[in-house]
């Protein structure tokens, strides 16, 4: 079983600045791990997603997060953020053996303030 | 990447009567398919995965008989909310996958019991 952790609920940032949301995960295997987007009242987008290689994924939108196993971390990261960024993003993970059944974190709400 | 649509967006309905969401793969065929609920801000819970043609497999907690899923062909599945009631309300999504694929989500339905 997998478990992922947001710590921070709630992240007011200024616009242009940039941004970090943290993710933390726990796995007694391999896993994937995934970033999605939820605008109000729409479902969700993936943004980016690990799944092997190069430890520093780009996704879109301009966002992008590295994964780091030493730490279990997946962190998502943009230099410059938009008033278009407001939404709610949730980090999630799958293992490697069943990667369709995905556990979500409990969801960091970025605020972009003009 | 591939296309899931959910049907309707949003739906409000009277206490005691039943709704049934619909979950599509436009342009491919789902041998999986997963439903997920999210609490007004809380994250998504895995609620059931259905097979095509075999019965759904339900989490802990899930009541299989208020909550019926029906994975008959490999493009659409369904979710009937049985005999609803208002702590029924909620976001509810699926994502379906094909053999060996990552899993894509629909935008969602909102549901409102009154």
């Amino acid at each position: 079983a997998q478990s992922v952790t947001q710590l921070d609920s709630q992240v007011p940032v200024f616009e242009e600045a940039p941004v970090e949301l943290r993710c933390n995960y726990s796995s007694s295997v391999s896993v994937y791990l995934f970033w999605y987007v939820q605008y109000p009242n729409q479902g969700l987008q993936l943004l980016l997603k690990y799944l092997s290689g190069s430890t520093l994924v780009k996704g879109i939108n301009g966002f992008e997060a590295e994964f780091n196993k030493s730490q279990t971390s997946f962190h998502l990261r943009k230099p410059s953020v938009h008033i278009s960024d407001t939404a709610e993003y949730f980090c999630a993970v799958s293992d490697q053996g069943g990667y369709q059944k995905v556990t979500f974190g409990t969801g960091t709400k970025l605020q972009v303030i003009p | 990447g591939a296309v899931v649509s959910q049907h309707p967006s949003w739906v409000i309905c009277k206490s005691g009567t039943s709704v049934k969401i619909e979950c599509r793969s436009l342009d491919f065929q789902a041998t999986t398919m997963f439903w997920y609920r999210q609490f007004p801000k809380q994250s998504l819970m895995l609620m059931a995965t259905s097979n095509e043609g075999s019965k759904a497999t339900y989490e802990q907690g899930v009541e299989k008989d208020k909550f019926l899923i029906n994975h008959a062909s490999l493009t659409l599945s369904t979710l009937t909310v049985t005999s609803a009631h208002p702590e029924d309300s909620s976001f509810y999504i699926c994502s379906a996958s094909w053999e060996g694929g990552l899993a894509f989500f629909g935008q969602g339905t909102r549901l409102t019991v009154v």
